[in-house]
């Protein structure tokens, strides 16, 4: 079964980075694209990036444009965010999923939760 | 503030049909048949419930089924029950970010 394992969230000062992966597993991960999605407490979803299959594609939402990249290793099955010059509002549960590109989000994982606060 | 506009509340009682929506513009909705609706209990990664509109991945109860017309979308359930009761978001693609999520409707199961 499909199954996405996201790691690598915590507590990080302002102005800080934290590398988030995703373990993918029940599938062949590069016949897909993959996502970062994101929840600051108490709000509704938000899409941050996503990746095409082999990496040459990268989309990125407006407010994370320069800080945040994402990247992904097909032998390993692994999508990774790379985020730095964190803020506050970068606190949220970021969540990855499957993609099927411009189109849904089939399978997600449970999350990792990102805290930036001084 | 969201791209997708939806309703914060609705609710039904058990057996009961309910319906939501999800307000976009002519660059999401209203241009593309890309609209995807996901359910999200308390503490739970989102589910995909429809996708491309109105198509249901499979597991997933025929009692949810999704329409668009113009630049507006709905999910409708039909006899809900006490366990559909979570938060519903729905999602497009766009021409200008690429992917936008609706604000979040809760359904409450009276």
């Amino acid at each position: 079964q499909v199954q996405l394992v996201e790691s690598g969230g915590g507590l990080v000062k302002p102005g800080g980075s934290l590398r988030l992966s995703c373990a993918a597993s029940g599938f062949t991960f590069s016949d897909y694209y993959m996502s970062w999605v994101r929840q600051a407490p108490g709000k509704g979803l938000e899409w941050v990036s996503h990746i095409s299959y082999s990496g040459n594609t990268r989309h990125y939402e407006d407010s994370v444009k320069g800080r945040f990249t994402i990247s992904r290793d097909n032998a390993k099955k692994s999508v990774s965010l790379q985020m730095n010059s964190l803020r506050a509002e970068d606190t949220a549960v970021y969540y990855c999923a499957r993609y099927y590109p411009y189109n849904y989000l089939d399978y997600w994982g449970q999350g990792t939760l990102v805290t930036v606060s001084s | 503030q969201s791209a997708l506009t939806q309703p914060a509340s609705v609710s039904g009682s058990p057996g009961q049909s309910i319906t939501m929506s999800c307000t976009g513009t002519s660059s999401d909705i209203g241009n593309y048949d890309y609209v995807s609706w996901y359910q999200q209990h308390p503490g739970q990664a989102p589910k995909l419930m429809i996708y491309e509109v109105s198509n249901r991945p499979s597991g997933v109860s025929n009692r949810f089924s999704g329409s668009k017309s113009g630049n507006t979308a709905s999910l409708t359930i039909s006899g809900v029950q006490p366990e559909d009761e979570a938060d519903y978001y729905c999602s497009s693609y766009t021409s200008g970010t690429t992917r936008v999520f609706g604000g979040g409707t809760k359904l409450t199961v009276l």
